[in-house]
């Protein structure tokens, strides 16, 4: 079984739409973070948690907010969805700040 | 804010060939320094990562990279690459107490090899 799961895989939508998209982890990681990738820009970051309690804002977190429901979840939320946010989205996990981030299989969403 | 560059976004090798891709990054204290790679439509693994120690990091597939932190490089090398290598590759760092978590990527390089 996946460690680091993604769903939906893949999504298309309407501008304005709301759309929720989630991530669990089997790994008993306490650190997870959101990142877009569009190509020829590489992966940004969205938002990171520490655990339930403590959620921080990446480079990228404006139009995103984030829910960590539990250790193991963590959601992205688009409130109103507009064309720029098309990209792949990725999941990540790490034991703490410095190690080794552990990545979902990606969620690739399409917003018309 | 720290920044990473990679020289190269595009690079078609044959197989057999040498392979070296740039990475530079712009943090000035202490880093953690890693390189994944994504094949086609799947997610990102880890390669290899350095975190302190000998600066001749090994990783998985015959994978190499080098420290140097006078040239705050961390290029990636192989020396014959094979078709299974073609993908993109990411240089990526984070710094200890530098204040923001999570990982800075590069933009990538997306390697293609030839048969």
């Amino acid at each position: 079984d996946a460690d680091v799961t993604q769903t939906p895989r893949n999504r298309i939508t309407k501008t304005g739409k709301r759309i929720m998209l989630e991530c669990s982890q089997t790994k008993g990681h306490d650190r997870m973070y959101w990142y877009r990738q569009d190509p020829g820009l590489g992966l940004r970051l969205i938002y990171y948690s520490f655990d339930v309690k403590d959620i921080n804002k990446g480079e990228i977190s404006d139009g995103y907010s984030v829910s960590r429901q539990a250790q193991a979840k963590f959601s992205l939320s688009l409130e109103s969805a507009i064309p720029n946010q098309t990209a792949l989205y990725f999941c990540a996990t790490a034991l703490t700040s410095y190690n080794e981030q552990f990545f979902g299989p990606g969620t690739r969403l399409t917003v018309l | 804010a720290q920044s990473v560059s990679q020289h190269n976004h595009h690079v078609i090798l044959s197989e057999a060939a040498s392979l070296e891709l740039g990475c530079n990054y712009s943090y000035g204290g202490t880093v953690n320094l890693f390189w994944y790679v994504q094949y086609p439509g799947q997610h990102l693994q880890l390669l290899l990562k350095y975190f302190s120690g000998d600066p001749l990091v090994k990783g998985i597939k015959g994978f190499e990279a080098e420290f140097i932190k006078s040239k705050f490089s961390f290029n990636l090398r192989k020396p014959s690459v094979q078709w299974s290598d073609t993908a993109e590759y990411f240089c990526a760092v984070n710094s200890p107490g530098g204040g923001a978590d999570g990982l800075t990527f590069g933009k990538g390089t997306h390697l293609i090899i030839q048969p």
